[in-house]
């Protein structure tokens, strides 16, 4: 079974406008962890953000925020005023109590047009 | 603070053939990965140590794939004999050994080893 589901293989967006990058997960461990990362054409994956099960208020570091929604078991990445810069790779990744390894989805790709 | 470093970045290679991939993990995290991204797809682990321990190896094809980290810090991922299908980047990962309050456990990653089989 697929823990880490998105469902975007691709999104556009236009510059300096927000966009909502879909991920769902499953789990049956209370305590997990969810990850975004970016992978631009380099091929680096760059941590973006952090979400524990556990946490209470939604995490945002700068222009990302996460909208987590526990009930419905998705892990959405919130990128606002999106930058030229921003088009690469995203993944959604999930790290399950106990363990340390993390599962990715299959990715979206962003594109930001100008 | 240096990054994971990997070499080489790009290798092709012919069928049946070998190839071996070198990572150094970021000084001080004691847990290493390697993943294996086919184009198109997310990473998927094949082998995580800890320390010089080998933690999960489950995903890891063992008839021809091997990997070592001796001493705990350097790792090298050896493929013998290379198959098409084994076409795809080769992300080598660290991470701080236990999670708390003001970590994560987010992996950091090294730019990968593009691998292509002839």
């Amino acid at each position: 079974a697929q823990k880490i589901t998105q469902t975007q293989p691709g999104m556009f967006v236009q510059e300096k406008e927000a966009v909502t990058l879909d991920c769902t997960y499953d789990t049956s461990d209370p305590s997990y962890g969810l990850f975004w990362y970016k992978q631009p054409s380099s091929g680096e994956m760059i941590f973006l953000i952090y979400q524990g099960s556990y946490d209470q208020q939604n995490a945002t570091e700068g222009r990302y925020s996460l909208n987590f929604q526990k009930a419905r078991k998705s892990a959405n990445l919130v990128i606002s005023a999106s930058q030229l810069g921003d088009s690469a790779m995203y993944f959604c990744a999930m790290r399950e109590g106990g363990s340390e390894k993390l599962v990715f989805g299959k990715g979206t790709k962003l594109t930001v047009n100008p | 603070e240096a990054g994971v470093a990997q070499s080489p970045r790009y290798k092709i290679i012919e069928k049946r053939q070998s190839v071996a991939f070198w990572c150094n993990p970021i000084s001080g995290h004691a847990t290493l990965y390697w993943y294996q991204q086919i184009l198109g797809q997310g990473p998927k682990l094949l082998i995580q140590f800890q320390n010089n321990g080998v933690v999960d190896d489950s995903q890891l094809p063992k008839d021809r794939f091997s990997a070592e980290r001796l001493k705990g810090v350097d790792s090298t991922l050896k493929i013998q004999p290379a198959k098409l299908e084994d076409s795809a980047v080769y992300l080598c990962a660290s991470s701080l050994e236990e999670t708390g309050d003001t970590n994560t456990g987010e992996l950091f990653f090294g730019e990968g080893s593009r691998l292509t089989v002839l």
